[in-house]
Protein backbone atom coordinates (compact mmCIF):
# COMPACT_ATOMS: atom_id res chain seq x y z
CA UNK A 1 0.00 0.00 0.00
CA UNK A 2 1.63 3.59 -0.71
CA UNK A 3 1.03 5.60 2.58
CA UNK A 4 0.64 9.48 2.54
CA UNK A 5 2.70 11.07 5.28
CA UNK A 6 1.44 14.89 6.37
CA UNK A 7 2.32 17.63 8.17
CA UNK A 8 1.78 19.53 10.44
CA UNK A 9 -0.46 17.71 11.99
CA UNK A 10 -1.77 20.85 13.08
CA UNK A 11 -1.55 24.58 13.13
CA UNK A 12 -2.87 27.48 14.54
CA UNK A 13 -3.07 30.64 12.20
CA UNK A 14 -4.41 33.93 12.33
CA UNK A 15 -7.52 35.59 9.59
CA UNK A 16 -5.57 36.39 6.28
CA UNK A 17 -2.71 34.14 6.99
CA UNK A 18 -0.79 32.14 4.32
CA UNK A 19 -1.07 28.30 5.49
CA UNK A 20 0.86 25.37 3.66
CA UNK A 21 0.06 21.99 4.19
CA UNK A 22 2.70 19.21 2.70
CA UNK A 23 1.59 15.40 1.59
CA UNK A 24 4.52 13.06 0.88
CA UNK A 25 3.64 9.63 -0.91
CA UNK A 26 5.72 6.61 -0.28
CA UNK A 27 6.49 6.13 -3.56
CA UNK A 28 5.65 7.95 -6.97
CA UNK A 29 2.48 8.78 -7.66
CA UNK A 30 2.47 11.05 -10.59
CA UNK A 31 -0.40 13.74 -10.17
CA UNK A 32 -2.65 11.42 -8.41
CA UNK A 33 -3.01 13.07 -5.58
CA UNK A 34 -6.58 14.87 -3.84
CA UNK A 35 -7.31 17.64 -1.10
CA UNK A 36 -10.28 17.15 1.09
CA UNK A 37 -11.54 19.65 3.77
CA UNK A 38 -13.61 18.11 6.27
CA UNK A 39 -15.97 19.96 9.02
CA UNK A 40 -16.66 18.06 12.25
CA UNK A 41 -20.20 16.91 11.16
CA UNK A 42 -20.06 17.78 7.86
CA UNK A 43 -19.50 15.45 4.39
CA UNK A 44 -15.96 15.96 3.70
CA UNK A 45 -15.36 18.11 0.41
CA UNK A 46 -13.24 17.67 -2.06
CA UNK A 47 -10.85 20.67 -2.74
CA UNK A 48 -8.17 20.07 -5.05
CA UNK A 49 -8.10 16.48 -7.44
CA UNK A 50 -4.77 15.71 -9.93
CA UNK A 51 -2.60 17.77 -7.66
CA UNK A 52 -3.52 21.26 -9.14
CA UNK A 53 -7.18 21.35 -10.22
CA UNK A 54 -9.20 23.18 -8.16
CA UNK A 55 -12.75 21.36 -7.82
CA UNK A 56 -16.15 23.46 -9.30
CA UNK A 57 -16.97 26.04 -6.84
CA UNK A 58 -13.99 25.81 -4.49
CA UNK A 59 -12.45 29.40 -3.64
CA UNK A 60 -9.54 30.43 -5.58
CA UNK A 61 -7.43 30.82 -2.39
CA UNK A 62 -6.98 26.94 -2.45
CA UNK A 63 -3.79 26.20 -4.59
CA UNK A 64 -2.33 22.82 -4.84
CA UNK A 65 1.02 22.03 -6.17
CA UNK A 66 3.69 19.20 -6.78
CA UNK A 67 3.88 15.87 -8.52
CA UNK A 68 6.09 12.60 -8.01
CA UNK A 69 6.25 11.86 -4.15
CA UNK A 70 5.88 15.66 -2.95
CA UNK A 71 2.80 18.06 -2.67
CA UNK A 72 1.34 21.31 -0.92
CA UNK A 73 -1.81 22.38 -0.47
CA UNK A 74 -1.93 26.44 -0.09
CA UNK A 75 -4.58 28.38 1.32
CA UNK A 76 -3.53 32.19 0.12
CA UNK A 77 -5.47 34.01 2.55
CA UNK A 78 -6.98 32.01 5.38
CA UNK A 79 -10.43 33.13 6.47
CA UNK A 80 -12.80 32.12 9.35
CA UNK A 81 -14.88 29.16 7.67
CA UNK A 82 -11.42 26.99 6.49
CA UNK A 83 -11.35 25.78 9.66
CA UNK A 84 -11.39 22.16 9.63
CA UNK A 85 -9.25 18.94 8.73
CA UNK A 86 -7.48 18.43 5.75
CA UNK A 87 -6.67 15.36 3.95
CA UNK A 88 -4.38 14.18 1.29
CA UNK A 89 -5.67 11.04 -0.77
CA UNK A 90 -3.52 9.29 -3.83
CA UNK A 91 -5.67 7.79 -6.06
CA UNK A 92 -3.14 6.17 -8.10
CA UNK A 93 -4.10 2.70 -6.94
CA UNK A 94 -6.37 0.94 -4.49
CA UNK A 95 -6.41 0.92 -1.92
CA UNK A 96 -6.97 4.90 -2.03
CA UNK A 97 -4.80 5.53 0.91
CA UNK A 98 -5.37 9.12 3.01
CA UNK A 99 -2.91 11.21 4.74
CA UNK A 100 -3.46 11.69 8.91
CA UNK A 101 -4.81 15.34 8.48
CA UNK A 102 -3.92 18.19 9.46
CA UNK A 103 -6.02 20.21 11.63
CA UNK A 104 -5.93 24.42 11.02
CA UNK A 105 -7.30 26.23 13.54
CA UNK A 106 -7.72 29.76 13.51
CA UNK A 107 -5.80 32.05 16.25
CA UNK B 1 -27.80 18.54 -7.71
CA UNK B 2 -25.81 15.57 -6.88
CA UNK B 3 -27.47 14.05 -3.88
CA UNK B 4 -26.34 10.71 -1.84
CA UNK B 5 -28.12 9.46 1.71
CA UNK B 6 -27.18 6.51 3.85
CA UNK B 7 -28.96 4.94 6.21
CA UNK B 8 -29.17 1.60 8.02
CA UNK B 9 -25.94 2.56 10.83
CA UNK B 10 -27.24 1.97 14.37
CA UNK B 11 -26.34 0.00 17.20
CA UNK B 12 -24.93 -3.51 16.38
CA UNK B 13 -23.36 -6.61 18.82
CA UNK B 14 -19.84 -7.68 17.90
CA UNK B 15 -20.24 -10.52 15.30
CA UNK B 16 -23.23 -9.13 14.18
CA UNK B 17 -24.72 -7.33 11.07
CA UNK B 18 -26.20 -4.50 9.31
CA UNK B 19 -26.30 -3.16 5.97
CA UNK B 20 -25.94 0.38 5.19
CA UNK B 21 -27.37 1.79 1.97
CA UNK B 22 -26.89 5.04 -0.31
CA UNK B 23 -29.22 6.49 -2.54
CA UNK B 24 -27.72 8.52 -4.84
CA UNK B 25 -29.27 11.07 -7.09
CA UNK B 26 -28.92 13.89 -9.63
CA UNK B 27 -26.54 11.73 -11.45
CA UNK B 28 -25.93 8.54 -13.88
CA UNK B 29 -25.21 6.58 -11.55
CA UNK B 30 -24.46 3.24 -13.47
CA UNK B 31 -21.38 5.71 -15.20
CA UNK B 32 -19.51 6.14 -12.14
CA UNK B 33 -17.32 4.42 -9.06
CA UNK B 34 -18.68 4.46 -5.88
CA UNK B 35 -17.00 4.12 -2.30
CA UNK B 36 -17.58 4.11 1.45
CA UNK B 37 -15.17 6.07 3.43
CA UNK B 38 -15.08 5.68 7.20
CA UNK B 39 -13.75 7.55 10.16
CA UNK B 40 -13.58 6.24 13.67
CA UNK B 41 -13.74 8.39 16.55
CA UNK B 42 -10.69 10.73 17.13
CA UNK B 43 -8.97 9.25 13.85
CA UNK B 44 -8.77 9.88 10.47
CA UNK B 45 -10.66 9.17 6.81
CA UNK B 46 -10.10 5.36 5.72
CA UNK B 47 -11.47 3.94 2.42
CA UNK B 48 -13.17 0.82 3.15
CA UNK B 49 -14.54 -0.70 -0.45
CA UNK B 50 -15.04 0.80 -3.59
CA UNK B 51 -16.54 -0.82 -6.64
CA UNK B 52 -16.41 0.25 -10.12
CA UNK B 53 -18.93 1.70 -12.45
CA UNK B 54 -20.25 -1.30 -13.94
CA UNK B 55 -19.89 -3.43 -10.49
CA UNK B 56 -16.90 -5.89 -12.55
CA UNK B 57 -14.70 -4.27 -9.83
CA UNK B 58 -14.44 -4.05 -6.36
CA UNK B 59 -11.98 -3.74 -3.46
CA UNK B 60 -11.71 -3.90 0.32
CA UNK B 61 -9.50 -2.64 3.02
CA UNK B 62 -7.78 -5.23 4.84
CA UNK B 63 -9.16 -4.63 7.84
CA UNK B 64 -12.69 -5.60 6.51
CA UNK B 65 -11.95 -8.18 3.72
CA UNK B 66 -13.68 -11.35 4.34
CA UNK B 67 -16.21 -9.81 6.10
CA UNK B 68 -17.89 -6.55 4.01
CA UNK B 69 -19.29 -6.61 0.85
CA UNK B 70 -20.27 -4.07 -1.13
CA UNK B 71 -22.76 -3.73 -3.79
CA UNK B 72 -24.36 -1.50 -6.39
CA UNK B 73 -28.40 -2.08 -8.25
CA UNK B 74 -28.49 0.15 -10.87
CA UNK B 75 -32.28 -0.04 -11.19
CA UNK B 76 -32.63 1.86 -7.64
CA UNK B 77 -29.57 4.08 -8.24
CA UNK B 78 -28.53 3.00 -4.58
CA UNK B 79 -24.93 1.30 -3.05
CA UNK B 80 -24.94 -1.16 -0.08
CA UNK B 81 -22.43 -2.73 1.78
CA UNK B 82 -23.11 -5.75 3.75
CA UNK B 83 -21.08 -5.88 7.18
CA UNK B 84 -20.87 -8.92 8.44
CA UNK B 85 -18.79 -10.54 11.98
CA UNK B 86 -18.81 -6.73 13.29
CA UNK B 87 -16.31 -5.83 15.77
CA UNK B 88 -15.73 -2.97 17.85
CA UNK B 89 -13.47 -1.53 15.63
CA UNK B 90 -15.98 -1.31 12.99
CA UNK B 91 -17.57 1.81 15.26
CA UNK B 92 -17.16 4.67 12.98
CA UNK B 93 -19.02 7.01 10.51
CA UNK B 94 -19.25 5.76 7.02
CA UNK B 95 -19.70 7.58 4.20
CA UNK B 96 -20.86 7.26 0.89
CA UNK B 97 -18.69 9.06 -2.05
CA UNK B 98 -19.35 8.91 -5.51
CA UNK B 99 -15.95 8.95 -8.03
CA UNK B 100 -15.10 11.26 -10.53
CA UNK B 101 -14.88 8.52 -13.11
CA UNK B 102 -15.95 5.06 -13.76
CA UNK B 103 -12.46 2.98 -12.56
CA UNK B 104 -11.91 2.56 -8.87
CA UNK B 105 -9.07 4.76 -8.85
CA UNK B 106 -10.31 8.09 -8.46
CA UNK B 107 -11.58 10.85 -6.36
CA UNK B 108 -14.43 10.65 -4.60
CA UNK B 109 -16.20 14.47 -5.91
CA UNK B 110 -19.23 14.44 -3.76
CA UNK B 111 -20.03 12.85 -0.28
CA UNK B 112 -22.81 11.80 1.77
CA UNK B 113 -23.66 13.15 5.39
CA UNK B 114 -22.92 9.77 6.53
CA UNK B 115 -24.16 7.24 8.87
CA UNK B 116 -22.98 6.26 12.43
CA UNK B 117 -22.44 3.02 13.03
CA UNK B 118 -21.80 1.88 16.87
CA UNK B 119 -20.38 -2.07 17.52
CA UNK B 120 -21.41 -2.37 21.36
CA UNK B 121 -22.74 -4.95 23.67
Amino acid sequence: DIQMTQSPSSLSASVGDRVTITCRASQNISSYLNWYQHKSGKAPKVLIYAASTLQSGVPSRFSGSGSGTDFTLTISSLQAEDFATYYCQQSYSTPLTFGGGTKVEIK
Amino acid sequence: EVQLLESGGGLAQPGGSLRLSCAASGFIFSNYAMSWVRQAPGKGLEWVSGISAGGGTTYYAESVKGRFTISRDKSKNTLYLQMNSLRAEDTAIYYCGKGRVAVLATPVDYWGQGTLVTVSS
